[in-house]
């Protein structure tokens, strides 16, 4: 029982520096989504996958990039990180628009 | 302007007590889908509940149930007897088809005091 697996779980970052986050699912679902979660805040949609080779901006997109050459997985990338950028980073996927979505279990950020 | 509105940031009541989540939220689409998420202390997301813009009926599932009003736009949560266990951050959500965007409210923290 995997359904949304994200890693790593923590990460602190120096400012400037680039990575991917990290997200695998393995319940078939064509949908998967990025968010992010500030303190005290609702989550917010960066991107998300409709299916391989389909992404598309979200709420928040701006100083990421995702890619989805697969099904199964949905990298996101921060190229130059700022500060701005330290969050809890959610993945989620669903079977299709309206389905619930299952969420992983979050990657903490900090950029120092 | 917040397309999903909860109002009551932070909650507390007494074991036993009911208490209602309230959730007011803004489309100009006719077809949508309207969700509850539990958030416990350990920080995952637990899905609830799914209601689609074509369905105002009410639902109750054990302790919890939802009314859900197109009139108003609302779509409350209420727990009956609460338990500490149901002690966590709620978020309603709204998925609207036209770029699949999904957005959160900013949630109600509720604590259940024994």
């Amino acid at each position: 029982n995997a359904g949304v697996t994200q890693t790593p779980k923590f990460r602190i970052l120096k400012i400037g520096q680039s990575m991917t986050l990290q997200c695998t699912q393995d319940m078939n679902h064509n949908y998967m989504y990025w968010y992010r979660q500030d303190p005290g805040m609702g989550l917010k949609l960066i991107y998300y996958s409709v299916g391989a080779g389909i992404t598309d901006k979200g709420e928040v997109p701006n100083g990421y990039n995702v890619s989805r050459s697969t099904t199964e997985d949905f990298p996101l990338r921060l190229e130059l990180a700022a500060p701005s950028q330290t969050s809890v980073y959610f993945c989620a996927s669903s079977y299709s628009w309206g389905q619930p979505q299952h969420f992983g279990d979050g990657t903490r950020l900090s950029i120092l | 302007a917040q397309k999903v509105t909860q109002a009551q940031t932070e909650i507390s009541v007494v074991e036993k007590e009911d208490v209602t989540l309230d959730c007011v939220y803004e489309t100009r689409d006719t077809t949508y889908y309207l969700f509850w998420y539990k958030q416990p202390p350990s920080g995952e997301l637990v899905f609830l509940i799914r209601r689609n813009s074509f369905d105002e009926q009410n639902e109750i599932s054990g302790r919890y149930s939802w009314n859900f009003q197109k009139s108003t736009s609302s779509f409350n949560f209420t727990i009956t007897a609460s338990q500490v266990v149901d002690s966590a951050v709620y978020f309603c959500a709204l998925s609207e088809p036209f770029g699949n965007q999904f957005y959160f409210g900013t949630g109600t923290s509720l604590t259940v005091i024994p």
